[in-house]
């Protein structure tokens, strides 16, 4: 079935240290993987994403990269401040469902 | 632009009851879905809907059900409500067209079941 799997489930750097999020998902069709940011209480926030025909992606600090072969996609964040402080959801849509498809999520916690 | 809205932002209700959740897309957005947030098992998707037709469907009993209307906004529907339905109920929105996942969430709704 669909299935996204998300390491590690928690996750604790110093400030200025990278981090680094990893994923796998099941269905091989999935074209499309999205990360999404939520602090507490408030909504989850796109950060980056990346589709199938593309293996790297950055944004500033933040980096996505994708392993169709292996089935698998990492969120890089370099130079950690404070501020991204947050739980952290890796996602992916299966074929062209349109549904999202997520990972359990990180809590990244960044210790000034 | 104005973002996704939902409303209400809380509610409290008793087993048994049933519940009606609204959800208001960007402007132009013509897909919306809902998902279900709870600390033990996290987001899970619950159904979209374009331009008034459930497109795709999750893994929920019927008691979950949602429309769409023509100007786009949707509502979510929980009948006989359960002490597990407590969640944050989310809704997202994006254009819609074939490919196209640029999706925006609302700040969902927090529903408390007694």
């Amino acid at each position: 079935g669909e299935n996204v799997e998300q390491h590690p489930s928690t996750l604790s750097v110093q400030e200025g240290d990278s981090a680094v999020i990893k994923c796998t998902y099941s269905d091989s069709a999935s074209n499309y993987f999205p990360w999404y940011k939520q602090e507490l209480g408030k909504r989850p926030q796109l950060i980056i994403d990346i589709r199938s025909n593309v293996g790297e992606k950055k944004d500033q600090r933040i980096a996505v990269t994708l392993n169709k072969t292996a089935k698998h996609f990492s969120l890089h964040i370099t130079e950690t401040q404070p501020e991204d402080s947050a739980v952290y959801f890796c996602a992916a849509i299966p074929g062209n469902t349109g549904k999202l498809i997520f990972g359990q999520g990180t809590t990244l916690q960044v210790k000034p | 632009k104005a973002g996704v809205t939902q409303t209400p932002r809380y509610l409290i209700k008793t087993r048994g009851q049933q519940v009606t959740l609204s959800c208001s897309p960007i402007s132009g957005h013509r897909s919306v879905s809902w998902y279900q947030q709870t600390p033990g098992q996290g987001l899970q998707f619950l159904f979209e809907y374009f331009s008034e037709t459930q497109r795709n469907k999750g893994n929920f009993p019927g008691r979950f059900s949602g429309r769409q209307f023509s100007n786009s906004r949707s509502e979510m529907n929980v009948s006989t409500l359960e002490l597990g339905d407590s969640a944050l109920y989310l809704c997202a929105s994006s254009f819609g067209g074939s490919k196209d996942y640029g999706y925006t969430f609302g700040s969902g709704t927090r529903l408390t079941v007694v």
